[in-house]
């Protein structure tokens, strides 16, 4: 059974502070990683997308992959409230479906 | 801007009934997908579809059957439904090659009563 794990939270920060979140994943063939972000009562969006070892940024969000330890994360450098959400890590290998974790919801307190 | 549209952003459906659940994309993506969403159980896979005509079933397509007859629609039929099919039902799509990520649809919370 292939398996995404992350911590449920929730993940406190304090505004400007940096969030970080991890997932790790249970297929050591996993190819690509992604990192969604989905508000209250809505469906997911996409924010990151990472397929080699080391860091990709785009703007305040850092995602980092590490295929020896199975572990991908995702940081958001100065938090906003608008910040606030639940974070879904997943990952698959080839054109199949994705595997999502459960999530970890990030609260960012002004 | 390119569209995931799931038809109805809210249904309440009486035990018992056939329910079909509509997803279009205005994306030309080979691959469909349809989730649903439940507190604590995350994202569960239901069928999913490559092309045409194709569907897969996922990890748990019990009491659900889906059509996908046209490249741009994809359906979901809950052939006689019950309240343990209360649930957020999200579609989603990508394109062929499984390596840029899912595009969702604003989801259908549905209420089986």
């Amino acid at each position: 059974q292939k398996e995404v794990e992350q911590n449920s939270g929730p993940l406190s920060v304090p505004e400007g502070a940096i969030a970080s979140l991890n997932c790790t994943y249970s297929d050591r063939g996993s190819q690509s990683f992604f990192w969604y972000r989905q508000y209250s009562g809505k469906s997911p969006e996409l924010i990151m997308f990472i397929y080699s070892n080391g860091d990709k940024e785009d703007g305040r969000f850092t995602a980092q992959l590490n295929k020896a330890s199975q572990y991908v994360s995702l940081l958001i450098r100065d938090s906003q409230p608008s910040d606030s959400a639940t974070y879904l890590c997943a990952v698959n290998k080839g054109n199949t479906p994705l595997v999502f974790g459960k999530g970890t919801r990030l609260s960012v307190i002004a | 801007d390119v569209k995931v549209t799931q038809s109805s952003r809210y249904l309440v459906k009486r035990t018992g009934e056939k329910v079909f659940l509509e997803c279009v994309q205005d994306m030309d993506h080979e691959n469909m997908f349809w989730y649903r969403q439940d507190p604590g159980l995350g994202l569960r896979l239901i069928y999913f579809s490559y092309d045409v005509k194709m569907k897969e079933k996922g990890d748990i397509p019990e009491g659900y059957s889906v059509s996908r007859e046209k490249k741009e629609r994809f359906s979901l039929i809950l052939e006689s439904a019950s309240t343990n099919q209360t649930s957020m039902y999200l579609c989603a799509s990508s394109p062929v090659g499984g390596r840029y990520g899912y595009t969702f649809g604003s989801g259908t919370r549905l209420t089986v009563v």
